[in-house]
């Protein structure tokens, strides 16, 4: 099993920019995940999913929008990319809540210049 | 809502040393409590958590409700623990988890 994997690795946007991050996982999870890791403020919670069709903001979901077609992939979408955003970009699942560990994938480092 | 603190960015210790990491929490419910913790170059993973009771890699941790802490610790330090360490919490009810600052621990040799 791959786990949790996400695309790109690396990307650099110019301001005003748009992209996708994928993130897919084969463990036939009902939760995912999306945070963003910054220096300082450890991880925060972008989105969510609690299954396929679901979306729910986090504590910082402003500037990003992400969609959960198929239940393995959720993908975030920056419509504008603005210079706040540089960040590294986690992705986890999870079966289920109450306990159930979160799988994180490998992280997208992102600059926004 | 709640709230997960890590008062130190940054912890050194020599190999062979006890460690103790940090983390104190406010939740009015009753939390369920993990410690992440991310090497060098590596993804994150979970390294425990409060309900089971367990050791990791010679790592322990106790939920204290009265002092609403979940501090990580360690006998005897090893290099291999440098990383970076998270404190997270779940509400019994909720779907995420909320994670502390981290604490990035060097262990020298």
């Amino acid at each position: 099993n791959a786990g949790v994997t996400q695309t790109p690795k690396f990307r650099v946007l110019k301001t005003g920019q748009s992209m996708t991050l994928l993130c897919a996982q084969d463990m036939n999870h009902e939760y995912m995940y999306w945070y963003r890791q910054d220096p300082g403020m450890g991880l925060r919670l972008i989105h969510y999913s609690v299954g396929e069709g679901t979306t729910a903001k986090g504590e910082v979901p402003d500037g990003y929008n992400v969609s959960r077609l198929k239940k393995q992939n959720f993908l975030l979408g920056l419509e504008s990319a603005a210079p706040s955003q540089t960040s590294v970009y986690f992705c986890a699942s999870s079966y289920s809540y109450g306990g159930h560990t979160q799988y994180f994938g490998p992280g997208t480092r992102l600059t926004v210049l | 809502a709640q709230r997960v603190t890590q008062p130190e960015k940054l912890l050194s210790v020599f190999k062979g040393a006890p460690v103790e990491l940090k983390c104190n929490y406010s939740y009015s419910g009753s939390p369920e409590l993990f410690w992440y913790v991310q090497y060098s170059r590596q993804r994150l993973q979970l390294l425990l958590r409060h309900i089971s009771r367990e050791s990791i890699k010679g790592f322990t941790a106790d939920l204290n409700k009265g002092e609403t802490s979940f501090h990580l610790k360690k006998p005897f330090a090893q290099e291999e623990d440098s990383a970076m360490y998270y404190c997270a919490l779940q509400t019994t009810s909720g779907s995420r988890l909320t994670f502390g600052e981290g604490t990035q621990l060097t262990v020298n040799p």
